[in-house]
């Protein structure tokens, strides 16, 4: 089955610095790859997802990238701000798998 | 819609009794998960099923778990006996087909003494 592994476990950055999450995975099949915040005490909530059959994606301050032939993809977070601190996590699944497999998770700390 | 919606938000139960989580996915999401978090383990995949059928239980832990979903509405997550080791958040998520975003209820925190 698919494996995702996801680094770092923890990162801290200064407000106003970038934060970039890398995730890998090992299904060549998987053409779907969400990425979901999960602040303290919530429930996930996606953020941002891409698509096999694009290299990028971006939205305000976060941009997701993907590199197909290396398996790898991450998400880039800019001018960081510290209700930008909660916890990641990246995901990949592929069309007739029904359910993605997730990352262990990032848990990003902005300090103002 | 007003998102998926589980019940209890919180529950406490003492070791060897049974508890039962509930669900109601967002309508019309012909997909459903059962999810349990925690430190240890991270976000684990328990169940999942599609058009109320169950599709994959391989991450159910044990034969104290079980899972049902008879309409498309609801959803149950069963333990029995619950243990101390079964503490956790239990998040049920529906999504609309594959490969699509999933939507997480608010999650049940449940603690076993």
């Amino acid at each position: 089955g698919e494996n995702v592994e996801q680094h770092p476990s923890t990162l801290s950055v200064q407000e106003g610095d970038s934060a970039v999450i890398k995730c890998t995975y090992s299904d060549s099949a998987s053409n779907y790859f969400p990425w979901y915040k999960q602040e303290l005490g919530k429930r996930p909530q996606l953020i941002i997802d891409i698509r096999s059959n694009v290299g990028e994606k971006k939205d305000q301050r976060i941009a997701v990238t993907l590199n197909k032939t290396a398996k790898h993809f991450s998400l880039h977070i800019t001018e960081t701000q510290p209700e930008d601190s909660a916890v990641y996590f990246c995901a990949a699944s592929w069309t007739n798998a029904g359910k993605s497999t997730f990352g262990d998770g990032t848990t990003l700390t902005v300090k103002p | 819609d007003a998102g998926v919606i589980q019940s209890p938000r919180h529950e406490v139960t003492e070791m060897g009794q049974e508890v039962t989580l509930r669900c109601k996915p967002i309508s019309g999401h012909d997909y459903l998960f059962w999810y349990r978090q925690t430190m240890m383990r991270g976000l684990e995949l328990l169940i999942y099923f599609n058009n109320n059928v169950p599709i994959d239980d391989s991450g159910m832990p044990e034969d104290r778990f079980s899972a049902k979903m008879p309409n498309a509405s609801f959803s149950t997550l069963k333990i029995q006996p619950s243990e101390p080791r079964d503490s956790a958040v239990y998040f049920c998520a529906s999504s609309l087909h594959p490969n699509t975003e999933a939507f997480f209820g608010q999650g049940t925190r449940l603690t076993v003494v």
